[in-house]
């Protein structure tokens, strides 16, 4: 079984100042990784994704997290906050090795950027 | 344009009164699946499909029923709505490559409210 706890359900920072949204998961198998990102009245868009390469992935708007197996995180950073980051993010993993496949989402961090 | 449609965008019923919406994806994608996002649960997954003819229960599969006849469409049907299932509605679809599955392409979403 699969599950995605993503530690803080709401995070504001001021615009400039670096972002950090936390994410924990556990998996059986080896796991694929994503951050999603979702603006008010939108669909989901994929931030980033990790797939057992390098593990430290960047991703769009200048995202990128960093994935580490001893403590079971994927965290998701940006050095500098942008007005237009203010959404929602979901993290969200998937058993690659299971036979079967399964997208678990995390309940969601919500964004807010202070100008 | 790879995109995921689902139609409709909006829609308010009756209790009690059969829907059906639609999801169709151009990507000849094997994996499809259908969510419901509910403030502060995130997205639980409804049910998927591993390729056409093949359906499995998701996490919350009580109240809703789906087909896989084609590879590009995968429905979702609600034969009786209840208000309990009123709620924001996502379609996904993937594809396996190199032994991982790769990111999960979203539609637009479909706002359902049942009275």
């Amino acid at each position: 079984a699969q599950s995605v706890t993503q530690l803080d359900s709401h995070v504001s920072v001021s615009e400039g100042t670096p972002v950090l949204l936390r994410c924990n998961y556990s998996s059986s198998y080896s796991p694929s990784l994503f951050w999603y990102v979702q603006h008010p009245n939108k669909g989901l868009q994929l931030l980033l994704k990790y797939t057992s390469a390098a593990t430290l992935v960047k991703g769009i708007n200048g995202f990128e997290a960093e994935f580490k197996k001893s403590e079971t995180s994927f965290h998701l950073t940006k050095p500098s906050a942008h007005m237009s980051d203010a959404a929602e993010y979901f993290c969200v993993v998937s058993d690659s090795g299971a036979g079967s496949y399964q997208l678990t989402f995390g309940k969601g961090t919500k964004l807010s950027v202070i100008p | 344009e790879a995109q995921v449609t689902q139609n409709p965008r909006y829609l308010i019923t009756v209790t009690g009164k059969k829907l059906t919406v639609t999801c169709s994806q151009n990507m000849n994608h094997e994996y499809m699946s259908w969510y419901r996002q509910d403030p502060g649960l995130g997205l639980r997954q409804i049910y998927y499909s591993m390729n056409v003819e093949v359906t499995d229960k998701g996490d919350v599969p009580e109240g809703y029923k789906v087909s896989r006849k084609e590879k590009r469409n995968f429905p979702l049907i609600l034969e009786s709505p209840s208000p309990n299932q009123t709620s924001l509605y996502f379609c996904a679809s993937s594809s396996r490559r190199t032994g991982a599955w790769a990111e999960a392409f979203f539609g637009q979403g479909t706002r359902l409210t049942v009275v």
